[in-house]
């Protein structure tokens, strides 16, 4: 089974507005962090946001925001007033346990176009 | 930019050949992490180095190898290569092993390995 699933392949948004991303993920450890990095066309990959399966309050980083439901197990990224810049492919991923190795297990991607 | 650099940024050999990748983590990290994103099989954990000590395997075949030298720099050797290790290959590194769950890892620019 997939521990993480992001099921939209690819998304448009107009700029400027509001556009999230779908994430589950799949753990029976009570101790993950779940992350999203972003991957332009050049190929780098950012790190955008972290949350912590404790963290009580959804983490925020400028526009980006996570909406965190635990019992949901999904970690949706919300991305506020889209910029031409956002344009790139987003990864979810996870890191499963305290005193895990640390590797991180990433989603199959989404990719967002932002329309002028 | 992230403070990891991978020479070179781009590969391109036959098939049957080796090669080798070379990683520099940030400044203090101790840990890296290899990881090899290809179209069919995304991104996936391949190996985990801490201050030279093999610390976790992914999916890593075993044509791949890697170690971690004395001054942290870290070197991937993909041998008897064919055409479906064609990747973008990625180092990260990070501070601790991962103990910590919260803890970024910065991503090189990835080496881009193409086999013909």
């Amino acid at each position: 089974a997939q521990k993480i699933t992001q099921t939209q392949p690819g998304m448009f948004v107009q700029e400027k507005e509001a556009v999230t991303l779908d994430c589950t993920y799949d753990t029976s450890d009570p101790s993950y962090g779940l992350f999203w990095y972003k991957q332009p066309s050049s190929g780098e990959m950012i790190f955008l946001i972290y949350q912590g399966s404790y963290d009580q309050q959804n983490a925020t980083e400028g526009r980006y925001s996570l909406n965190f439901q635990k019992a949901r197990k999904s970690a949706n990224l919300v991305i506020s007033a889209s910029q031409l810049g956002d344009s790139a492919m987003y990864f979810c991923a996870m890191r499963e346990g305290v005193g895990s190795q640390g590797n991180l297990i990433f989603g199959k991607g989404t990719k967002l176009s932002v329309k002028p | 930019d992230s403070g990891v650099t991978q020479t070179p940024k781009h590969l391109i050999t036959a098939t049957g050949q080796r090669v080798t990748l070379r990683c520099s983590p940030r400044s203090g990290d101790l840990s890296v992490y290899w990881y090899q994103q290809s179209l069919d099989q995304g991104l996936q954990f391949l190996i985990q180095y801490y201050n030279g000590e093999e610390r976790a395997k992914g999916n890593i075949l075993e044509r791949f190898s890697a170690q971690q030298f004395p001054d942290l720099h870290s070197e991937l050797n993909l041998s008897s290569l064919e055409l479906g290790d064609s990747a973008l290959y990625f180092c990260a590194s990070s501070a601790t092993p991962g103990t910590l769950l919260g803890n970024e890892q910065f991503f090189g620019p990835g080496t881009r390995l193409t086999v013909l």
